[in-house]
Formats: C-alpha cells, structure tokens, sequence
C-alpha cells in the first residue's frame, strides 16, 4: 500500500464547477504540499501545510491531522486548471517529500 | 519561474553511457533536492544535499551519485545507463533542511536508447 493515496486519479469537469481532490496518508507528518503539473511537466508548488486550512485565489487546501486527510479545492475551474495536481508528504525533520500518484483534472470549456 | 535552472533540458544517451544534470538553486537556498519521475513509478525522492553535505538519501541506484559544490550548485551523475533509468529529473531547492517550502526546477528529460 502506498503511503499516499490521492482520489481520484482522473477528473474531467467541465468549466465554472467546483472541484475536490482528496489526499490521505499512513505516516507520521510534518508537513503536505499540494503540487501542480502541467502537461509541459514542470512542477509548481500550490500549498505546504501543517494544519488548517490555506487559500490562495480560486485554490483552498485543508488539512485534518487527526483523519491524516487533506482536500485540495478548486472554485469557478477554468480550462486553464488542466494540470496533474500531485499531493506529498514530508516526514519528522527530513526534508524530503513522498509523493501521491496525482491526479488528472481535465477541465472542458 | 520558480527561480531554480537546470540544464540541459533534453538529453538523449545510449545505454551504458553516463551522464550529468546540473542543477542551480535559487538565490540563498542551500538545500537541493533530487527527484525521479518515471511513469511507473511516479516521483521518487533520490537524493537531499543542505550546504555541501548530504543529508538524506532514498531510492537511489548504486550507479548514481551526486554532490554539491562551494556555489550550492548540484550535479546528478547517472552512469551504466539502462533503458529503466528513462525519466524526467527534476531537482527543487530550499532555504532549509526541515519543513520549507521547496522550488522545483523545470526538470531535465533523460531518454535513454
């Protein structure tokens, strides 16, 4: 089983919906980001989080530490949100980051 | 432009070849990170270096190594190249060892044939 699951793997949604993303985890954390990558590849970092919740724009992740639970949310989608949205983890004081498999957001005009 | 430049963008070697990725932080930042991303595997975490010393390791093969210098910039040396090592590297930098923020670079695509 890996240590992070994201659900689902694929999403298609058609323009203006609201969008949820989950992400669920085994290990201990310090810290979640949520990534984002679009099809040219690059890696953008959205959110980090340790707790709560953070919103930057039409974007809103939360965390539940007790659930070992994380949703990112996306508002009003726009094709241009097409991208893999990847969640990771980060462990006690190590910095290195263990990843979900991401999951696929198609938004259609 | 998340500040972080790698290079090259592209490589195309044969198999048993070797190779180097170079990796510049962003400025300030003494922590690099290198990461695989395969498509079965999806990303891996290799290899962590914080102000020229390592300072942790994860599925990284024997056949590659990595160092970083003095001016905080990083080579990732693959070598006895094979067909599985075929996968886009990415390296990302961090102003800390711990829970920071990390800045992913744009990735090098190593095909190899």
């Amino acid at each position: 089983k890996n240590e992070v699951e994201q659900s689902p793997q694929n999403l298609t949604a058609q323009e203006g919906e609201f969008i949820t993303i989950n992400c669920s985890y085994s290990v201990g954390i310090s810290a979640l980001h949520w990534l984002q990558q679009h099809p040219g590849g690059g890696i953008v970092s959205l959110f980090m989080l340790s707790s709560g919740k953070k919103k930057h724009g039409r974007l809103i992740a939360t965390i539940n530490i007790q659930e070992k639970h994380s949703s990112l949310h996306i508002t009003a989608s726009h094709p241009r949100d097409s991208a893999v949205y990847i969640c990771a983890v980060r462990r006690g004081s190590q910095g290195n980051l263990i990843f979900g498999k991401g999951t696929k957001l198609s938004v259609k005009p | 432009d998340s500040g972080v430049t790698q290079t090259p963008k592209h490589l195309i070697t044969a198999t048993g070849q070797r190779v180097t990725l170079r990796c510049s932080p962003r400025s300030g930042d003494l922590s690099v990170y290198w990461y695989q991303q395969s498509l079965d595997q999806g990303l891996q975490f290799l290899i962590q270096y914080y102000n020229g010393e390592e300072r942790a390791k994860g599925n990284i093969l024997e056949r590659f190594s990595a160092q970083q210098f003095p001016d905080l910039h990083s080579e990732l040396n693959l070598s006895s190249l094979e067909l599985g090592d075929s996968a886009l590297y990415f390296c990302a930098s961090s102003v800390g060892q711990g829970a920071y923020e990390q800045y992913f670079g744009p990735g090098t695509r190593l095909t190899v044939t």
